[in-house]
């Protein structure tokens, strides 16, 4: 079935470091893909999303590209801040008349200052 | 956007009893999910929830110990029956964005703790 793998964490970061979460998925036809973050105590938002192969989602400085050749959907960062400490989660909603989510693990990141 | 409000934030119930779950989203949404999040895992789908018709259900959860009800389209409640300690988690619903059905806002969750 399909299916979301992440990159296992924790990850730990100072101020202004490079930051890269890996996740790859597995779906038949061509599924929507996004990551969510949860910051502590609060819900999950969505950070971004890509719907087709070689789109590019981008908020908060964050970026990820849809590669179908490679069925990766790759979350980075160019310079991270202590505000960006939280649990990233990658995701997919397999067709496009289904709705449903398939999350990865989630990733937890700290930055310190 | 929607925001969604679920209440309880946080409970901590004792073993055999059910808590129910409210979430009351600001504008009408056709579709609203339920999912666990236990401890130190990601989100796992329990159910779907669609104004006017049954809650459809994922594998390894049923109807008897996760009674959803969607009178309207801006409210749902789940309800966690019988608790045992192993129904500690985090519970969250979303809805679909109108705006875009891939879309889905979430709630802040309801952690409960069963002793």
């Amino acid at each position: 079935g399909d299916s979301v793998t992440q990159m296992e964490g924790p990850v730990t970061l100072s101020e202004e470091a490079f930051l890269t979460i890996n996740c790859t998925y597995t779906a038949t036809g061509y599924p929507s893909l996004f990551w969510y973050v949860q910051y502590p105590g609060e819900g999950l938002q969505l950070l971004l999303k890509a719907t087709k192969a070689d789109d590019k989602g981008s908020n908060k400085g964050f970026e990820a590209t849809y590669r179908k050749e490679t069925t990766s959907f790759h979350l980075e960062k160019g310079s991270v801040q202590v505000s960006d400490s939280a649990v990233y989660f990658c995701a997919l909603s397999p067709r496009s008349n289904d709705y449903k989510l398939s999350f990865g693990a989630g990733t937890t990141v700290t930055v310190r200052a | 956007s929607a925001v969604i409000s679920q209440k309880p934030s946080r409970d901590i119930c004792q073993r055999g009893t059910s808590l129910t779950i409210q979430c009351q989203v600001d504008s009408q949404v056709t579709m609203m999910f339920w999912y666990r999040q236990q401890p130190g895992q990601s989100l796992t789908l329990i159910a779907t929830a669609n104004q006017g018709s049954e809650a459809t259900y994922e594998s390894g959860f049923v109807i008897d110990k996760f009674p959803i009800s969607r009178p309207n389209l801006t409210f749902s409640t789940l309800t966690v029956s019988n608790m045992s300690p192993e129904d500690s988690s985090i519970y969250l619903c979303s809805v679909t964005a109108n705006e875009a059905k891939n879309i889905q806002y979430f709630g802040a969750g309801t952690r409960l703790s069963v002793l």
